[in-house]
């Protein structure tokens, strides 16, 4: 059974500062990852994918890489900004079962000008 | 552009009032799934579907129902709302990775997610 864990739960940073953000996963028989933000009550952005071939991808100032073997993913995220606060989660599709997205337990961002 | 629309956002009913949460999407996916949000569970999917006329059961099926006639919709049925399905729901799109062939090719199963359905049952 895949689990997926993010740590830390919750991380409070001032503006500018570098950030990252873990993810780490028990079965690496995965198809892709992706990182989502989420604001208060509000949907899933998709953020990121990786695909299981890629070690990382970037997107302005948010980087994401993977480390198959090792069941883990991390969340760069460049001189952070108060419009950065929010949920971020990291889900993982496996090989079997790839109709899921199975999700880690989220990490709550707080960048305080 | 391309989206997930789920309607409506808000909902508020009544137990044992028969409800369904409409969710289409505009970017020929095959896959539809839909998750709920729950407080300390996180996200856990629900149904899912890997084409039209095909649909299975996720994680936690008890209590909803869902048909897949189109290809951009898949509604989701609540037949006899408890309190206990009071929760955010989200529906969700994507390709699929299909096998052989198709599957070397890595594609972009890219999710794409729904704003929510905030359903109360009282």
């Amino acid at each position: 059974k895949q689990e997926v864990t993010q740590i830390p739960a919750a991380l409070s940073v001032p503006e500018g500062e570098n950030l990252v953000l873990n993810c780490s996963f028990t079965d690496s028989a995965i198809y892709n990852l992706q990182w989502f933000r989420q604001d208060p009550g509000k949907g899933l952005t998709s953020l990121l994918l990786i695909q299981s071939s890629q070690r990382e991808q970037t997107s302005g100032r948010l980087n994401a890489s993977l480390d198959k073997s090792s069941g883990r993913s991390t969340l760069y995220i460049a001189a952070s900004q108060p419009g950065d606060s929010a949920t971020y989660l990291c889900a993982v599709r496996r090989i079997t079962g790839f109709q899921k997205l199975v999700f880690g337990t989220g990490t709550r961002l707080l960048v305080s000008p | 552009e391309a989206q997930v629309t789920q309607n409506p956002r808000y909902l508020i009913t009544v137990t044992g009032k028969k409800l369904t949460v409409t969710c289409s999407q505009n970017m020929n996916h095959e896959y539809m799934s839909w998750y709920r949000q729950d407080p300390g569970l996180g996200l856990r999917q629900i149904y899912y579907s890997m084409n039209v006329e095909v649909t299975d059961k996720g994680d936690v099926p008890e209590g909803y129902k869902v048909s897949r006639k189109e290809k951009r919709n898949f509604p989701l049925i609540l037949e006899s709302p408890s309190p206990n399905q009071t929760s955010l729901y989200f529906c969700a799109s994507s390709l699929s990775p299909g096998t052989g062939f198709r599957n070397l090719l890595a594609l972009n199963t890219e999710a794409f997610f729904g704003q929510g359905t905030r359903l109360t049952v009282v």
